[in-house]
């Protein structure tokens, strides 16, 4: 069966610091792969989502960046947080892009600015 | 413009009170609703999927209905462990994204 992992759960980091997260899938190849944000009492964003290796498409200008170095990883960065970066960021992988297949979420990172 | 309105924003039942929640769409060309359920501090939970009007799906004490406007998600004698926030998504022709409500807050009392 297939599987998706997100790390860390928790991160709490300054103002200005760089950001690396990691998501992975397991159990299937070639996967859409998509991350959220979703703040408080909201439903969720669609920040970046990816239907292969290398190619990336953004939903939203902001201060993020994804790539995608393998085929089932996919991992958000920033180089520099803002206070505004703070929330929920959520993974997830589809068996097909743009057609009717039900997205898979990972169960998500809690990101904290000081 | 698509739209995804789900009601109520919260919901209080007692155990074994039977209720419903609505999801209601605006989309052009329906591909599919999907219904998910998601707990504090953790990542949505796939439910089900419906393609056209008609169509029902069920799932322990779950099920879930769609108009061509709406979608009900059913949950007949609930417990305290379905109390969750029930999230309902679309993807439509004219949109390649899916487009989430803001969910609907569920608190089962024993």
């Amino acid at each position: 069966s297939q599987t998706i992992h997100q790390w860390p759960a928790t991160l709490v980091q300054p103002v200005g610091s760089p950001l690396s997260l990691e998501c992975t899938v397991e159990g299937t190849s070639n996967p859409n792969l998509y991350w959220y944000r979703q703040a408080a009492g909201r439903g969720l964003q669609l920040l970046f989502y990816s239907v292969g290796i290398g190619q990336i498409s953004s939903e939203v200008p902001q201060n993020l960046s994804a790539s995608r170095p393998q085929d089932r990883q996919f991992i958000l960065s920033s180089k520099k947080l803002l206070l505004s970066d703070s929330g929920f960021y959520l993974c997830a992988w589809s068996s097909g892009y743009g057609s009717n297949q039900p997205q898979h979420f990972g169960d998500g990172t809690r990101l904290s600015i000081l | 413009e698509d739209q995804v309105t789900q009601s109520p924003e919260a919901l209080r039942l007692q155990e074994g009170e039977s209720s419903s929640l609505n999801c209601s769409y605006t989309v052009s060309g329906l591909r599919g609703l999907f219904w998910y359920r998601q707990d504090p501090g953790k990542g949505p939970e796939f439910l089900f999927t419906l393609y056209s009007a008609g169509e029902e799906k069920e799932k322990e004490r779950l099920k879930a209905t769609l108009t061509k406007k709406e979608s009900f998600l059913h949950i007949t004698a609930p417990k305290p462990e379905d109390s969750a926030t029930y999230l309902c998504a679309v993807y439509a022709d004219s949109s390649y994204k899916l487009i989430f409500g803001s969910g609907t807050r569920l608190l089962v009392r024993p």
